[in-house]
């Protein structure tokens, strides 16, 4: 399987708890984002990668929330001390520099729920 | 304030059907438009997408219209089967990056195709 792989595909943890997801992007994809999409919504971008240099972020991307592409592979979000309103998917998406093109291709997100 | 409209929220065809989304947007900057499939718990799919210097794009059963005056674009299921019964997003971000690649997503339209 060549996609956007996500770990784990489900998190269920007590509000307060500090939560880490793994984004695998397709292989020489040099472009990473992660967004998050609640029940009913379209999903809302939160952050960018090229290479390892985090070069954009969302306002929803709050000090609660950091973000790595260490060696501009794979990319991690953690989630501090998550509070009930963390609870949502979030997804990951790469696409290639080659081309101009923004085609961004989504992994299987991961569910967040904070009880 | 949300940069893309999307309607209508829910539809139901009939297997064979043409259904037809609707998306509108405010942003000039936006000049690429991706639609996007999701099927309960999976990620959003790439269908197909269009840039604003053609009206029309087809790929095999699905058709994207777009009217650059009007600031508009739509989404037609050709021969529509159970099969698509998804939830369909549109979605726009600025092609040449402009510094930013987001996408900016609409709320989506559930899609029920009866047999």
């Amino acid at each position: 399987d060549t996609g956007v792989s996500q770990d784990p595909r489900h998190k269920i943890t007590k509000r307060g708890q500090n939560v880490t997801f793994r984004c695998d992007p397709i292989s020489e994809h040099n472009r990473l984002y992660w967004y998050r999409q609640t029940l009913g919504q379209g999903p809302e971008f939160l952050t960018y990668f090229q290479n390892e240099a985090q070069l954009e972020k969302s306002r929803l991307l709050s000090d609660r929330f950091s973000a790595e592409r260490p060696k501009g592979s794979f990319s991690t979000l953690e989630i501090q001390r998550t509070e009930q309103g963390d609870s949502a998917m979030y997804l990951c998406a790469s696409s290639p520099k080659t081309g101009g093109s923004n085609e961004q291709f989504f992994g299987p997100g991961t569910r967040l729920t904070v009880l | 304030q949300q940069q893309v409209k999307q309607s209508p929220q829910s539809l139901i065809v009939q297997k064979g059907g043409i259904p037809i989304i609707n998306c509108a947007y405010e942003n000039t900057a936006f000049d690429y438009f991706p639609w996007y499939q999701q099927f309960p718990g999976k990620g959003p799919a790439l269908l197909i997408a269009i840039r604003p210097d053609v009206s029309e794009k087809k790929e095999g059963r699905f058709t994207i219209s777009f009217n650059k005056s009007a600031k508009q674009f739509s989404l037609h299921i050709m021969d529509s089967q159970p099969g698509d019964s998804a939830t369909y997003f549109c979605a726009a971000t600025p092609y040449s990056g402009a510094g930013s690649y987001q996408l900016t997503f609409g709320k989506g339209t559930k899609l029920s195709v009866i047999p």
